[in-house]
């Protein structure tokens, strides 16, 4: 089956330490993407990639980074600089052609509790 | 700059209601309109979308239609279920070909009760 994974599911971190989100996908997708969900919020963009090797902040990327080496994948790290950083953090594909008919598909999704 | 307005929830109906859940947007040009849903605990999954003005997206029994005139994109449904349940969000994209971002509403949760 095509689809996107995020691993793990549930992550707890303690302050002060970074920790990296998992994100893969088996659809062909040029273009990759990590939004951040926070309770009664919509989605806010932290980072995006169109393709291997590069990628842009969105709007709130401050604290995080992300690296593309692998078209299947698109790792988010979460560093101590981040101030509040618990909340659910979602990872999204697309095939990368950019403008309105270009559709995001999501995964599941990694919930992360800084304690 | 691009925003998203969706009703405010909780909405609750019992189940075989009719649901509306509004959706009004603010975009240059002609952007492309999205409802996704999201179910307790998981990922969003996208229910269903239109790319052009008058267009009708549909899906699973739900409906919007894309109405330019008045910047809409209501999401409709003719009988809810309690398996509905979920938060609903509209999205747009704007038009333009380098453009990658989707700006999301804050969501809608409807709940159905049998």
């Amino acid at each position: 089956d095509g689809g996107i994974t995020q691993s793990p599911k549930y992550l707890f971190r303690k302050e002060g330490q970074n920790v990296t989100l998992s994100c893969e996908q088996n659809l062909n997708h040029d273009a990759m993407y990590w939004y951040r969900q926070d309770p009664g919020q919509g989605l806010r963009l932290i980072y995006y990639s169109q393709i291997v090797n590069d990628f842009q902040k969105g709007d709130i990327a401050e604290g995080y980074s992300v690296s593309r080496e692998k078209k299947e994948s698109f790792p988010l790290t979460v560093t101590s600089a981040q101030k509040n950083p618990t909340a659910f953090y979602l990872c999204a594909s697309s095939i990368g052609r950019g403008g309105s008919t270009d559709t995001q598909y999501f995964g599941p999704g990694t919930r992360l509790t800084v304690l | 700059g691009d925003s998203v307005t969706q009703m405010e929830g909780p909405v609750t109906l019992s189940e075989e209601a009719f649901l509306t859940i509004n959706c009004t947007y603010t975009a240059t040009g002609y952007p492309s309109l999205f409802w996704y849903v999201q179910y307790p605990g998981e990922g969003l999954q996208l229910l269903l979308k239109a790319t052009k003005a008058d267009d009708k997206g549909s899906n699973k029994g739900f409906e919007a239609t894309y109405r330019k005139e008045t910047t809409s994109f209501h999401l409709e449904k003719g009988s809810v279920q309690v398996s509905d349940s979920a938060v609903y969000f509209c999205a747009l994209i704007p038009s333009g070909g380098s453009n990658y971002k989707l700006t999301f509403g804050k969501g809608t949760l409807l709940t159905v009760n049998p």
